[in-house]
Parts: structure tokens; C-alpha cells; sequence
């Protein structure tokens, strides 16, 4: 079955630096890939998506991500991160199966 | 706002009972996914239906059950339960049933077993 692993359950920038959160994931298929944000007390919102086009995937926020194969990682970046970013950010994966599965998550926090 | 209702929004109950957690998806959405997410579990996919049918299941356990109905809400009932079952419940919707649909999820349901 697809897995996910985040590399980092917590990760703390300064403002207006680059966000970087890893992602790998493990599949004997093609993968679907996915980010997802959650910001406290709500539901997850999509963030971007992999689905075997282009490899740089733009999402919001100025947020992108980069699928490597030869890595198999999909790494979450920001070239500058703003207080507004500050959530917990969830990688996730799905076959054509659609059986989801999200990894343990990344709590993002930006300092001022 | 994802358009997602989920209703309640907390539920405080004790071992051994049963509860029904309700989800109303997006105006036009065919697809309903329940998640369930704990501490110690993370975010873990239950069951998915699609146009009244069960599409996908997941890590869903022999006492929980869910259902979509006509006119597309779900139900997800959870009996027996037990402390470890204390964990926040998400529904989220998709219009299609492929993987790569995109999700909208609501804002979830605590649920508290004491």
C-alpha cells in the first residue's frame, strides 16, 4: 500500500524566510500526490496537487511543489514565509484506488 | 467556508454507547469521504461513497458504519464505544470519485468518550 512519510513534525522559520517541508512517498504505482493545510480549528484545505502533468506543481499562497521520481519526494516550498502560513501541513497520497493516505503532518510555526 | 456542513460540532459521550456523526456535502459534490484524526493515529481514512455507493474503505472498524443517502448526506455511526475512539471525525466531499479529485473537507466533529 502508499505511504507517506514527512520528514519533521515541527519546523520554525523567520519571516520572509524560505519554507521548506519534506514529504517521500512510497508506492508501486504512479502516485497521486497532494498537500494539504490546516489551520487550527478548521477542516484541511488543498494546498496543490500531482496528478503525473508537470512535475513543478503551483498551488496558493505561493506555494509549489517539486514531484523527483528518482527521489520519490514531493517537498513543499515558500520563498518567503509570511505569519499568515503559520498551520500544520499535511502531505498525502492516493492510488486509483482512492484510498487516501496523509502523512503525520508538519506544524509550521514563522517567528516574527 | 468549504461548504461542507458537519453537524455536531462536539459530542461528549461514555463507553459503550452509540453516536451518528452527519455530514452534508458541497451543493453538487457526489463523493463523501469520513477521516478520522487522533494524536496518536494521525489522519486515518475510513470510508468513502460515491453517489450512495461505498466507493473505498479504509482503517474503519467493524463497529463504525456509515451510509449516503438520496439525497447525498452521510451518517457515520460509531457503537461500542471506546476511549480510544475519542479522536476529531472529518467528512470531506469531491464531485467525481477519482483519486484526483480535490477534497473539501468540513470543520469536523470532536468527539469525547469518557
Amino acid at each position: 500500500a502508499q505511504s507517506v512519510t514527512q520528514l519533521g513534525s515541527h519546523v520554525s522559520v523567520s519571516e520572509g524566510a524560505l519554507v521548506l517541508l519534506r514529504c517521500n512517498y512510497s508506492s508501486s504505482v504512479p502516485p497521486y500526490l497532494f498537500w494539504y493545510v490546516q489551520y487550527p480549528n478548521q477542516g484541511l484545505q488543498l494546498l496543490l496537487k500531482y496528478t503525473s502533468a508537470a512535475t513543478l506543481v503551483k498551488g496558493i499562497n505561493g506555494f509549489e511543489a517539486e514531484f523527483k521520481k528518482s527521489e520519490t519526494s514531493f517537498h513543499l516550498t515558500k520563498p518567503s514565509a509570511h505569519m499568515s502560513d503559520a498551520a500544520e501541513y499535511f502531505c498525502a497520497v492516493s492510488d486509483y484506488n482512492n484510498d487516501m493516505r496523509f502523512g503525520a503532518g508538519t506544524r509550521l510555526t514563522v517567528k516574527p | 467556508d468549504s461548504g461542507v456542513t458537519q453537524t455536531p460540532k462536539h459530542l461528549i459521550t461514555a463507553t459503550g454507547q452509540r453516536v451518528t456523526l452527519r455530514c452534508s456535502p458541497r451543493s453538487g459534490d457526489l463523493s463523501v469521504y469520513w477521516y478520522q484524526q487522533s494524536l496518536d493515529q494521525g489522519l486515518q481514512f475510513l470510508i468513502q461513497y460515491y453517489n450512495g455507493e461505498e466507493r473505498a474503505k479504509g482503517n474503519i472498524l467493524e463497529r463504525f458504519s456509515a451510509q449516503q443517502f438520496p439525497d447525498l448526506h452521510s451518517e457515520l455511526n460509531l457503537s461500542s464505544l471506546e476511549l480510544g475512539d475519542s479522536a476529531l471525525y472529518f467528512c470531506a466531499s469531491s464531485v467525481g470519485r477519482a483519486p484526483t479529485s480535490d477534497l473539501f473537507f468540513g470543520s469536523g466533529t470532536q468527539l469525547s468518550v469518557l
